[in-house]
């Protein structure tokens, strides 16, 4: 597609319910991103696909969250028996591998998750 | 491991007057350093980037950033502002080399009034 496309733009859940966020790269980006937004803490890195090697998931905040990447294209983040802390916007971003370190990340419009 | 302090959360000008947006940041190894911008409304997206050579950067929308490695500094600077430059502005750090994850700034609110 033309941007990195993130779905749903807004979720609205309960405590305690899982909810997955999508997110689609730029065609041909091989490397994927996802941050997460909220009031005062910036943006926060969550979990890093690169290419076929294993994703940095050093940003996890807990074991309820989880990511996947299938194809080498849609990344799905997953946040299990969500809490109301985890409302936050959650970005996704996607870039071109050059090796050396300098792309250009492009991001998605992010989704607005509030957990009630 | 790297990280970015930006240290103003909050920056109100007047329109036409000049603004600089600090940046530090921490690494005991060479750097990428980036400034991302995000408009109302709009997703991130690249300012500049300076990743090696010559110490000023100059980027989109007449902003600039000056690297300083004896301060770890990476400011971004623009010496007359518009309403339209009202946004959120993002330093970001990387590895020098590296494949890493990017590493972000809390972020700088920067606001023009007329």
């Amino acid at each position: 597609g033309a941007g990195v496309s993130q779905s749903p733009s807004n979720k609205v859940t309960e405590k305690g319910k899982d909810v997955e966020l999508r997110c689609d790269p730029i065609s041909g980006h091989t490397a994927l991103y996802w941050y997460r937004q909220s009031l005062g803490q910036g943006l926060e890195f969550l979990i890093y696909f690169q290419g076929n090697s294993a994703p940095d998931k050093s940003g996890l905040p807990s074991d309820r969250f989880s990511a996947e990447r299938t194809g080498g294209s849609v990344s799905t983040l997953t946040i299990q028996r969500t809490q109301q802390e985890d409302s936050a916007v959650y970005l996704c971003a996607s870039s071109v591998l050059t090796g050396g370190g300098n792309e250009k990340l492009f991001f998605g419009s992010g989704t607005q998750l509030s957990v009630l | 491991a790297q990280s970015v302090t930006q240290l103003d959360s909050q920056v109100p000008v007047f329109e036409e007057a000049p603004v600089e947006l600090r940046c530090n940041y921490s690494s005991s190894v060479s750097v990428y350093l980036f400034w991302y911008v995000q408009y109302p409304n709009q997703g991130l997206q690249l300012l500049l980037k300076y990743l090696s050579g010559s110490t000023l950067v100059k980027g989109i929308n007449g902003f600039e950033a000056e690297f300083n490695k004896s301060q770890t500094s990476f400011h971004l600077r623009k010496p007359s502002v518009h309403i339209s430059d009202t946004a959120e502005y993002f330093c970001a750090v990387r590895k020098g080399g590296s494949q890493g994850n990017l590493i972000f700034g809390k972020g700088t609110k920067l606001s023009v009034k007329p």
